[in-house]
């Protein structure tokens, strides 16, 4: 299993402005991924976090909006970048392991994001 | 493309008395499917996954999940309820294809347990 982390845990920011979340994992993970959740609603996959490389991003999500990095196998960082108040969310990391039937997503606490 | 659904977006039950949340798939292909669990203000846990080694899968909590390719579902159960079940559960695929991690999450179904 994966223990994964998230900082913040939830914050409240001024529209127009950057937040930038942090995900630690404790140990290594093949895969890491960033979802959104918002109030009252299912999970919604953001991006792969691809290490040393850029992320890849599900349709309606764009780099510039949600910078992502990802420089080691453990560790990966999200931005949400001028926002609004419809990026009020839970924002999720998680880890993926192993493969095939084995293939397993730990998830992080996920981090509540209020924009006023 | 995949999907999900969970028929039910709350579900009431007694305490002591039987659980049941509804996950159905769309696919030609069984997939590998999980129940995820969310307490408020925190993160997803994981109930259990079927991956195709039974079809009866015996997960945390005293859940268990029965997958019937015939019905493309997979509910989930729980023989009494207990208070601390109130949650949010999420169905998941993941589709069996070759290279692809990402998981597609039902909507969810929120669990209340009435004294």
């Amino acid at each position: 299993s994966a223990v994964i982390s998230q900082k913040p845990s939830r914050d409240i920011c001024q529209r127009g402005t950057s937040l930038t979340i942090q995900c630690q994992v404790d140990s290594q993970v093949t895969m890491m991924f960033w979802y959104r959740q918002q109030p009252g609603q299912s999970l919604t996959l953001i991006a792969t976090a691809n290490q040393g490389s850029e992320a890849t991003y599900e349709s309606g999500f764009v780099i510039d909006k949600f910078p992502i990095s990802r420089p080691n196998l453990t560790f990966s960082t999200l931005t949400v970048s001028n926002m609004s108040p419809e990026d009020s969310s839970i924002y999720l990391c998680s880890g993926g392991v192993g493969g095939g039937s084995l293939s397993e997503q730990f998830f992080g606490p996920g981090t509540r994001l209020t924009v006023l | 493309a995949q999907s999900v659904t969970q028929l039910g977006s709350h579900v009431s039950v007694s305490e002591g008395a039987l659980v049941l949340l509804r996950c159905n798939y769309s696919s030609s292909v069984p997939p590998y499917l999980f129940w995820y669990v969310q307490y408020p203000n925190q993160g997803l846990q994981l109930l259990l996954k079927y991956t195709s080694a039974a079809t009866l899968v015996k997960g945390i909590n005293g859940f268990e999940a029965e997958f019937k390719k015939s019905e493309t579902s997979f509910h989930l159960t729980k023989p009494s309820a207990h208070m601390s079940d109130a949650a949010e559960y999420f169905c998941a695929v993941r589709p069996y294809t070759s290279g692809t991690y990402k998981y597609i999450f039902g909507t969810g179904t929120r669990l209340k347990v009435l004294a």
